[in-house]
């Protein structure tokens, strides 16, 4: 039971444009929501983070997007820099107990 | 800047062994957490702890797989018996306070490669 998922195993952009990465849940109990990038080898690090009673969040070059009836949330990274390739995981939690995370997404940033 | 600490950063077992995987959380967190990912796959919760008990577990953390925070500043992962399928990459997490448990994102560690034959 997927309760977390993310339908684009990967993502090309070039650099300067815009990426967007979707995750969708199905758990209407899920109230707070995180992305995470990942490199090989080293541990999720955390990018930026919506509670459910916020349809946006913004934090530099990343904005998060909550839209509570789709059931469905957005990362945009603009402008899109190499060193943004990474993996993508959207997590979410409800009511303080643990995240789940989705499958992620593989992100490449052409120069 | 804190950071959630892991010991060893990897270990090769023969399948039946213990092993023991050693996480520093940051020091004034108070939620810990351990979650894997095996090789190509998503990053799955094993067990979240708070208030020296388990909170919440999966249905993967089963009689094999304990935690303990034995001195306060350590919280540690054990595999009683090892089997191939546990060999994954091994990440603690951990959490402060800051308005309750619901808020506050989780600080991953670089995570413990277990390889089990």
């Amino acid at each position: 039971d997927q309760q977390v998922k993310q339908n684009s195993p990967s993502l090309s952009v070039q650099e300067g444009r815009i990426s967007i990465l979707n995750c969708d849940y199905t758990n209407s109990m899920f109230d707070y929501f995180l992305w995470y990038k990942k490199y090989p080898a080293e541990g999720p690090t955390f990018l930026i983070s919506i509670s459910s009673i916020k349809d946006k969040n913004e934090d530099g070059r990343f904005t998060v997007f909550l839209n509570k009836s789709a059931k469905h949330l957005s990362l945009h990274i603009v402008p899109s820099q190499p060193g943004d390739s990474a993996v993508y995981f959207c997590a979410a939690s409800a009511y303080g107990q643990n995240f789940v995370f989705g499958p992620g997404t593989r992100l490449s940033v052409l120069p | 800047e804190p950071e959630v600490t892991q010991t060893p950063s990897h270990q090769v077992t023969q399948m039946g062994q213990e092993v023991i995987l050693r996480c520093v959380p940051i020091s004034n967190h108070l939620y810990f957490y351990w979650y894997r990912q095996i090789l190509g796959q998503k990053v799955e919760f094993l067990v979240s702890f708070y208030n020296n008990e388990i909170s919440e577990k999966s249905e993967i953390f089963d009689d094999q797989f304990s935690v303990e925070r034995p001195d306060g500043s350590n919280f540690t992962l054990k595999i009683r018996s090892t089997k191939l399928e546990d060999s994954a990459m091994y990440f603690c997490a951990s959490r402060g306070l800051a308005g309750g448990p619901n808020t506050g994102e989780l600080f991953f560690g670089e995570g413990s490669r277990l390889t089990v034959l």
